[in-house]
């Protein structure tokens, strides 16, 4: 089966760094995104990875090891905007996206 | 570059009546969009995938007749939630999946999938 794993909830302070981890499992593999996606609101893409390494954008990275069906994102100087549901979507053989629930992160002043 | 808009954001409608949502790309083309559904703290969840002048796909256990979904253009794709029910009531949220930039450079992949803000609808 397809599945994805991250931790359901993360609490971290302004201005701090933190990692969120996914560990997946998929038919095929074609890339792994990350969306961010506030309450009430729609995802908004990230990033995207699809060779192992890592890929930085700004305040946020993203690395991934195909190897290990493992990606995480790091995001950086920690504003309180940066509160808001983190997802890892791998794309399958398909192309299709798979969907957890999510890390829900919350920035602690 | 990758925006894309949906209409209406909200919606309040009574049991039976149907209800149309545009999702439109509006600075490139989508030959593939599809439609999802959130309910609160929940995944989303992929209802159907469209693609350009073709029928839509749909995912198991979605009823096909009862979420009508229109791909006329490279850039609008509608669907229509015939004949609502209370538990038809849910956040539904379209993206489009094609190549965006800001002129300079090019970020995502042509797979990437970029959202449009989601339409509230609620039946009564």
């Amino acid at each position: 089966g397809q599945n994805i794993d991250q931790p359901t909830e993360m609490t971290a302070t302004e201005g701090a760094i933190v990692q969120i981890n996914c560990t997946y499992q998929t038919s095929g593999f074609n890339g792994l995104f990350w969306y961010q996606q506030h309450a009430g609101e729609a995802p908004t893409f990230l990033s995207y990875n699809v060779l192992d390494g890592l890929e930085e954008k700004g305040r946020f990275s993203s690395f991934l090891s195909r190897s290990k069906g493992y990606s995480y994102l790091l995001l950086k100087e920690l504003q309180m905007k940066d509160s808001a549901s983190y997802l890892c979507a791998p794309m399958d053989s398909n192309y299709q996206l798979i969907w957890g629930a999510g890390t829900k992160l919350i920035i602690k002043p | 570059g990758a925006v894309v808009s949906q209409h209406p954001s909200w919606v309040i409608c009574k049991s039976g009546t149907s209800v149309k949502i545009e999702c439109r790309s509006l600075d490139f083309q989508a030959t593939t969009m599809f439609w999802y559904r959130q309910f609160p703290k929940q995944s989303l969840m992929l209802m159907a995938t469209s693609n350009e002048g073709s029928k839509a796909t749909y995912e198991q256990g979605v009823e096909k007749d009862k979420f009508l979904i229109n791909h006329a253009s490279l850039t609008l794709s509608t669907l229509t939630v015939t004949s609502a029910h209370p538990e038809d009531s849910s956040f539904y949220i379209c993206s489009a999946r094609g190549l965006a930039g800001d002129g300079l450079r090019l970020y995502g992949s042509t797979d990437t999938q970029y959202f449009g803000p989601g339409t509230r609808l609620t039946v009564l």
